[in-house]
């Protein structure tokens, strides 16, 4: 069966460190790849997405995400993290017709 | 303004009562959905539709219905709510529910089944 795994329920890390949210995925074709970011009483809103060619993709709010194939991972990283970036992070694959999120991440912005 | 609208916000209700949440969507998008997130578990499908009068289910469609009469509007009913349906509820809605089409989501509802 399909799955999406975000090995981290909780990562905190200091405001201007940089960041690395891991995501991994099932499936044998080429997937569909999304990053969700969802603020505390808000729907999820998309940061970036993959479809193909450049394995690398920008996203919003200075995130990128990186597809890596062999590893089947589509790791959301951002250089330099503000307290505005505390929130809940969600990695997505769409199979067919059908969106399947990981469990989700939460970032959590120590001053 | 583009927007999912869900209604209400909350919702606190007893185990068997008739509830039903509102979404509705002013993009003209063809594709609708509905997911639950639970904590450690992420969101997970109810139910989508296509299209007018077009609804399948999704992953966890157990204890749910969904209409689509109109494009715009995609109710969620529980017909009789039990406390495992206690959960925060999204609707979300795109174009054409393919990959090149994102999902935009409503801003959630809370529900409470006692």
């Amino acid at each position: 069966a399909q799955s999406v795994t975000q090995p981290d329920i909780h990562i905190t890390v200091s405001e201007g460190a940089s960041l690395e949210l891991r995501c991994n995925y099932s499936y044998g074709a080429t997937p569909y790849l999304f990053w969700y970011v969802q603020s505390p009483g808000q729907g999820l809103q998309l940061l970036l997405k993959y479809f193909s060619g450049d394995t690398l993709v920008q996203g919003i709010k200075g995130f990128e995400a990186e597809f890596k194939r062999s590893q089947s991972s589509f790791n959301l990283r951002k250089p330099s993290v503000h307290w505005s970036d505390a929130a809940e992070y969600f990695c997505a694959v769409m199979y067919g017709n059908k969106l399947v999120f990981g469990a989700g991440t939460i970032l959590r912005v120590k001053s | 303004e583009a927007q999912v609208t869900q209604n209400p916000r909350y919702l606190i209700t007893v185990t068997g009562k008739k509830l039903t949440v509102t979404c509705s969507q002013n993009m003209n998008h063809e594709y609708m959905s509905w997911y639950r997130q639970d904590p450690g578990l992420g969101l997970r499908q109810i139910y989508y539709s296509m299209n007018v009068e077009v609804t399948d289910k999704g992953d966890v469609p157990e204890g749910y219905k969904v209409s689509r009469k109109e494009k715009r509007n995609f109710p969620l009913i529980l017909e009789s709510p039990s406390p495992n349906q206690t959960s925060l509820y999204f609707c979300a809605s795109s174009l054409w529910g393919g990959a090149g089409s994102p999902l935009h989501f409503g801003n959630g509802t809370r529900l409470t089944v006692t």
